[in-house]
């Protein structure tokens, strides 16, 4: 089993539709948990950071993390063509030095 | 947030011949990290590298081909050496930040497209 498993989509919705993007991993020790936005030809840019459980949330975007079920998802609500990327979950390893990254979804949205 | 320029930003190489490509920062960070992210798969790290000490690899990834340099603390080169066509990927750099000081964050470069033909 992977780390860290990622739907890769892709997932395509019209404006203002409520997005729903999630991963599981397999290690009950991790704690801190990241959602990345990748737009064509640029790097991955931090969009939110969780850690343990709990949800967090910034604007249109929330990030929740279920330990129990080893989950997390990120909610994009009224979702926007500029939101159209793709999203790469990312735990932090046991030993805290870098990052295991889910394959990432790409999203589209339409307006 | 720190700024990361990574260069080149694409490139078209002959299969046999290396290729470098530089990362620098616009600050002083202790951690500077390589990634690379093939088709359709996650971004893999391929190492992390120290300033003044050997770079450290990932299982799958060695040292003759993927030589690290990290002369300072604002700046690495990684050469994808003897490359064939399975080199074709994106390579991106990385590195460790806290804007808010009080969780981790990590800034990646726009990355280095390689094709290798």
């Amino acid at each position: 089993q992977k780390e860290v498993e990622q739907d890769p989509g892709p997932l395509s919705v019209p404006e203002g539709a409520i997005v729903s993007l999630n991963c599981t991993y397999s290690n009950s020790a991790f704690q801190y948990f990241m959602w990345y936005r990748q737009y064509s030809r640029k790097g991955p840019e931090l969009l939110m950071y969780t850690y343990s459980s709990g949800n967090k949330e910034d604007g249109r975007f929330t990030a929740q993390v279920d330990k129990s079920s080893k989950y997390i998802s990120l909610f994009i609500r009224d979702s926007q063509p500029s939101d159209s990327a793709t999203y790469l979950c990312a735990i932090l390893n046991q030993a805290g030095t870098a990052l295991i990254f889910g394959k990432g979804t790409t999203l589209s949205v339409s307006s | 947030s720190a700024v990361i320029s990574q260069k080149p930003s694409r490139d078209i190489c002959q299969r046999g011949t290396s290729l470098t490509i530089q990362c620098q920062v616009d600050s002083q960070v202790t951690m500077m990290f390589w990634y690379r992210q093939q088709p359709g798969q996650s971004l893999t790290l391929i190492a992390t590298a120290n300033q003044g000490s050997e770079a450290t690899y990932e299982s799958g990834f060695v040292i003759d081909k993927f030589p690290i340099s990290r002369p300072n603390l604002t700046f690495s080169t990684l050469t994808v050496s003897n490359m064939s066509p399975e080199d074709s990927s994106i390579y991106l750099c990385s590195v460790e930040d806290k804007p808010s000081g009080d969780h981790y964050g990590y800034t990646f470069g726009s990355g280095t497209r390689l094709t290798v033909v």
